[in-house]
């Protein structure tokens, strides 16, 4: 099992449109979850750090379920500009090196 | 707004050569690592790097590999014999600290192409 797991998508949707992205990992003692963004061929760019309680940052809607091991990403109100690839990225347990998952694509149309 | 700079954005080179791929880290940043992508794939970790020596490296760090920090600024990743394979996004990243939860700051990459 790969330890850290998204659906690439890609999720095409309107402005306006709620979506949300889950991604899973394996590794159960994980103590350290983000978001980060990816336009095509830049460098990923830290959007949110995932905390225990939820955290929100605008639009954006970050969850984390340790039962289920996976985080969530929610984009409300999705702007052309939210087209973009979004990494999970994991601190699995034991290391301190930040694992990236594939990333989901999104694409906002008008 | 302090940044990672990585250079040169483009290296093409041949099969066999050595190429030296070089990042200035943000200057207060005590971390840094090399991580790579090839096209349409994911970000794939190669090393960490703090306090002048690797502190993890991936299966894919292998002796063709290296990493130097030369002076006070520069960070480097060194491809001693360059591969097909090699081709891909080289992404530097540096931390201010490393412990569990610390974000990473990314340069804008060296697009290695190998021919």
């Amino acid at each position: 099992r790969k330890e850290v797991e998204q659906d690439p998508g890609p999720f095409n949707v309107p402005e306006g449109a709620t979506v949300a992205f889950n991604c899973t990992y394996s590794n159960s003692a994980s103590q350290s979850f983000f978001w980060y963004r990816q336009d095509c061929r830049k460098e990923p760019k830290l959007l949110m750090s995932v905390y225990s309680s939820g955290n929100e940052d605008g639009r954006f809607t970050a969850q984390l379920n340790r039962a289920s091991q996976y985080i969530s990403l929610l984009i409300r109100d999705s702007k052309l500009s939210d087209s973009a690839t979004y990494l999970c990225v994991v601190n699995p347990g034991g290391s301190y090196i930040p694992t990236f998952g594939r990333g989901t694509s999104l694409i906002v149309h008008p | 707004e302090p940044e990672v700079t990585q250079t040169p954005s483009h290296q093409v080179t041949q099969m066999g050569q050595e190429v030296i791929l070089r990042c200035v880290p943000i200057s207060n940043h005590l971390y840094f690592y090399w991580y790579r992508q090839i096209l349409g794939q994911k970000v794939e970790f190669l090393v960490s790097f703090y306090n002048n020596e690797i502190s993890e490296k991936s299966e894919i760090f292998d002796d063709q590999f290296s990493v130097e920090r030369p002076d006070g600024s520069n960070f480097t990743l060194k491809i001693r014999s360059t591969k097909l394979e090699d081709s891909a996004m080289y992404f530097c990243a540096s931390s201010a600290g490393g412990a569990v939860g610390e974000k990473l700051f990314f340069g804008s990459g060296t697009q290695l192409s190998v021919l």
